[in-house]
């Protein structure tokens, strides 16, 4: 079974800073796909990046990018230039039957 | 972009009735839809799949006389809980999937059990 590990329950930054959270993951598959989804306090589910892991370049969507090491089985995802809007819970996923980790919360310092 | 609703937003029931909750992918069609479960402060679990037209297939300790799940179109699935009890209460999310990889996933239905 896939398992999903975020190993940062909360994570904060100032504004306009970055900050990078953690992700890794357990399979044994070659092809897949992982994603990152926010949830802001409305708890709607809203993707943020995601990447094949066949692509060895690093997905990026504006201001947020992730670094994928495959052999590592590692996902994190990087936000630049962090905006009070950031401010959510983040889920690292497995795959298009979603495994979830468990989340971390990032906190916007104005 | 694709867009998909729950209704309803939030129910309130007694103990012993049953519930349910749809949800509609409303400018495209979903020949799968995911049922997810969250409680509070708790990341998502998946509860079952379902495919347009055919039975849904629960994940392990997913009691599926408990949870029925109907997907009888391409555009709508139903998640009925029945005879709910207070260990029901929960976040419900679904998501619809138009194409391989992409899930869209709809605003969640809170279940209160009293």
């Amino acid at each position: 079974a896939q398992t999903v590990t975020q190993s940062q329950p909360e994570m904060s930054v100032q504004e306009a800073e970055t900050v990078t959270l953690s992700c890794t993951y357990d399979t044994s598959e070659s092809d897949y796909y992982l994603f990152w989804y926010k949830q802001p306090p409305s708890r709607q589910m809203i993707l943020v990046i995601r990447q094949e892991a066949y692509k060895q370049q690093n997905a990026t969507e504006n201001r947020f990018s992730v670094n994928f090491q495959k052999a590592a089985k590692s996902f994190s995802l990087k936000i630049s230039d962090s905006q009070l809007g950031d401010a959510a819970m983040y889920f690292c996923a497995y795959r298009e039957k979603l495994t979830f980790g468990t989340g971390t919360r990032l906190t916007i310092i104005p | 972009g694709a867009v998909v609703s729950q209704h309803p937003s939030w129910v309130i029931c007694k103990s012993g009735t049953s519930v349910k909750i749809e949800c509609r992918s409303l400018d495209f069609q979903a020949t799968t839809m995911f049922w997810y479960r969250q409680f509070p402060k708790q990341s998502l679990m998946l509860m079952a799949t379902s495919n347009e037209g055919s039975k849904a297939t629960y994940e392990q300790g997913v009691e599926k006389d408990k949870f029925l799940i109907n997907h009888a179109s391409l555009t709508l699935s139903t998640l009925t809980v029945t005879s709910a009890h207070p260990e029901d209460s929960s976040f419900y999310i679904c998501s619809a999937r138009p194409y391989d990889n992409e899930q869209f996933f709809g605003p969640g239905t809170r279940l209160t059990v009293l």
